[in-house]
């Protein structure tokens, strides 16, 4: 069954690093999403990704954040200077085109963690 | 603002009972709500979907179901087992591109 696929499973990093998480969608998803889980608190939508260009984005995707799809399979969240409240986990997730509603396919996710 | 709510204490039952989970919003009328299950450090795993216009749904021991006046949502699990241990989340779809609101999540125990 295809899957969505997140590396690494756990990156540690020092405050002001830069970070590149990398997800590989199902293969003929159209739509992508980054969220994010900070340790006991709800998953966060972060932004959504279709036909080359972010359709939506919240509050927290700010100017340290950004996407790419570099090579039409892999899907990725950079973020430019992390800072401490950045350490949760990432989900990626990918949805097909069945219709409006349809459900998404969520990662593994990789657990950031900011020294 | 709009909200999706829900019950934020465990919910403890025994093996072979059925589990009732609630979702509540607020200050809107979602078309549909989703169901998740999360596992503890993994991803969330659709489960089922419901729509405005429906009042029930099922999917083997599932079922969901959309009370549009009281603004709810109940999710059951039918002869839980203690593998149906998790954390189970509702969630609305807005936007142009569909992102998911979710709920705090309702983390369930099956006790033997």
């Amino acid at each position: 069954e295809p899957e969505v696929t997140q590396t690494p499973s756990h990156q540690v990093t020092q405050m002001g690093q830069e970070v590149i998480l990398r997800c590989v969608p199902i293969s003929n998803h159209l739509y992508f999403y980054w969220y994010r889980q900070i340790l006991g608190q709800k998953v966060e939508f972060l932004v959504s990704f279709y036909n080359n260009e972010i359709s939506e984005k919240s509050e927290i995707f700010d100017d340290q954040f950004s996407v790419e799809r570099p090579d039409g399979s892999n899907f990725t969240l950079k973020i430019r200077s992390t800072k401490l409240e950045d350490s949760a986990m990432y989900f990626c997730a990918s949805r097909g085109d069945r219709g409006l509603y349809n459900e998404q396919f969520f990662g593994p996710g990789t657990r950031l963690t900011v020294l | 603002s709009q909200k999706i709510e829900q019950n934020s204490e465990a919910l403890n039952i025994q093996e072979g009972k059925t589990a009732t989970l609630t979702c509540n919003y607020t200050n809107y009328s979602p078309a549909y709500l989703q169901w998740y299950r999360q596992d503890p450090g993994r991803g969330p795993v659709f489960l089922l979907l419901i729509r405005e216009n429906e009042k029930e749904k099922r999917k083997e021991r599932l079922k969901v179901t959309f009370d549009t006046t009281l603004k709810q949502s109940l999710f059951h699990i039918t002869a839980s087992q203690p593998a149906d241990s998790a954390t189970y989340l509702c969630a609305r779809s807005t936007g142009g591109g569909n992102k998911l609101t979710f709920g705090t999540g309702t983390q369930l125990k099956v006790e033997l």
